[in-house]
């Protein structure tokens, strides 16, 4: 079974260029989650997905951040204008969600940022 | 006061040694708890869940205390392939939906 993809896996842009970054989910899995992890931290939920609707985004930085999953698939996240604070790696993850207890999160490799 | 707390180690500890961490969360409400594992420069990935009455699986033992807001890892026998990051993560469920909240993690380093 193929697992969480996501590119890129590297990017160094200058602050306030924009980046894009891509994350496929594996195949059936309903939620998919967005994790920014800077370096020494655990990751930080940006924005959950369940199907193409929002769960929670309250802690994505919304003059600089969005995200989009249309059709309930593929997700895209996307950072304009970039800070030097944005320099993290970025986690896309799924889950087939059954219940609380059982929704086990798959992780893809990330997309490392370099904000210069 | 973070929602998920661990203390970020490094736990420095020899190949045999029993080794625990701890980790605590702020709201009473969590549902459900997790401990996963991070190697350097990887992705997370899911270590065992931890359930009320406590669990093992293999060298690895985890418990809950709903009481006093924490849960535990336990690692028995130490291999240094256990060298990793331990992220607790603790499933708040607003609105029957579950949202997984992680701790900054753990670092052990398991020497000869």
């Amino acid at each position: 079974e193929a697992g969480v993809a996501q590119s890129p896996r590297y990017k160094i842009i200058e602050k306030r260029q924009s980046v894009a970054f891509w994350c496929n989910p594996i195949s059936g899995h309903a939620t998919l989650y967005w994790y920014q992890q800077i370096l020494g931290q655990g990751p930080k939920l940006l924005i959950q997905f369940q199907n193409n609707g929002v769960v929670d985004d309250s802690q994505l930085p919304k003059d600089r951040f969005s995200a989009e999953r249309l059709k309930g698939v593929d997700s895209t996240l996307k950072i304009q204008p970039a800070k030097l604070e944005d320099s993290a790696v970025y986690l896309c993850a799924s889950s087939l969600e059954r219940t609380v207890y059982t929704g086990e999160l798959f992780f893809g490799e990330g997309s490392r940022l370099t904000v210069l | 006061r973070k929602e998920v707390e661990q203390d970020p180690g490094p736990f420095n500890v020899p190949e045999g040694a029993t080794v625990a961490f701890n980790c605590t969360y702020s709201n009473s409400a969590s549902q459900s708890f997790f401990w996963y594992r991070q190697d350097c420069r990887k992705e997370p990935k899911l270590l065992m869940s931890v359930y009320s009455s406590g669990n093992e699986d293999g060298r690895f033992t985890a418990q809950l205390n709903r009481a006093s807001q924490y849960i535990s890892l336990l690692i028995r026998d130490s291999k240094l392939s256990d060298s990793a990051t331990y992220l607790c993560v603790v499933n708040k469920t607003p609105g029957g939906s579950y949202i997984p909240t992680f701790g900054r993690g753990t670092s052990l380093i398991v020497h000869p």
